[in-house]
């Protein structure tokens, strides 16, 4: 079975300052996905970033970044020099490729930013 | 622009109508899902599909059943609503391989009076 935790249900960070969220996760396969969706109050799904499992880099992209630690099968998010904007629900989420195109996700953590 | 696209945003219905949430995609993804999202337990997979006809249970699949007759739509049905069934229905699609994305249409929110 596959499990992810996101136990931070919120947090709050000052504006410009770096934040990290939280994400552990569970699978027995060999090969997985590891994504971070964000999520305004407009209700939109919005897609952040993606991390293999045998990436051997942490992802990047723009102010986003992914600390994947395997072995602690751990999967945080990075947001460096926070906006207002940033403002939202944040889902950590994983796909492995022995379910057959399925995917979880996990509880959400509610991000606040301070000006 | 790829485009998943959800029938209605708001949706109220009474307890026992049987309810039909459709959702269609434009991308020809082999996969669709259907999650519900309620506060605090993050978004659960109620049904998801890989191919035409074919469909898997999710987490949450009790009162809930799916169709998939054409590639790009994948229908939630609810046989007997019931107010427990109040939540966001978000609906989306993608590619076959793990490490795509999933792309989502703007939700349904349904009440059950």
């Amino acid at each position: 079975a596959q499990k992810i935790t996101q136990t931070q249900p919120g947090m709050f960070v000052q504006e410009k300052e770096a934040v990290t969220l939280d994400c552990t996760y569970d699978t027995s396969d060999q090969s997985y996905g590891l994504f971070w969706y964000k999520q305004p109050s407009s209700g939109e799904m919005i897609f952040l970033i993606y991390q293999g499992s045998y990436d051997e880099q942490n992802a990047t992209e723009g102010r986003y970044s992914l600390n994947f630690q395997k072995a602690r099968k751990s999967a945080n998010l990075v947001i460096s020099a926070s906006q207002l904007g940033d403002s939202a629900m944040y889902f950590c989420a994983m796909r492995g490729n022995n379910q057959g195109g399925k995917l979880i996700f996990g509880q959400g953590t509610e991000l606040s930013v301070k000006p | 622009d790829v485009k998943v696209t959800q029938s209605s945003r708001y949706l109220v219905k009474r307890t026992g109508e049987k309810v039909f949430l459709e959702c269609v995609q434009d991308m020809d993804h082999e996969n669709m899902f259907w999650y519900r999202q309620d506060p605090g337990l993050g978004l659960r997979l109620i049904y998801f599909s890989y191919d035409v006809k074919m469909k898997e249970k999710g987490d949450i699949p009790e009162g809930y059943s799916v169709s998939r007759e054409k590639k790009e739509r994948f229908s939630l049905i609810l046989e007997s609503a019931s107010t427990n069934q109040t939540s966001m229905y978000l609906c989306a699609s993608s590619l076959q391989n793990f490490n795509e994305k999933l792309f989502f249409g703007s939700g349904t929110q349904l009440s059950v009076l």
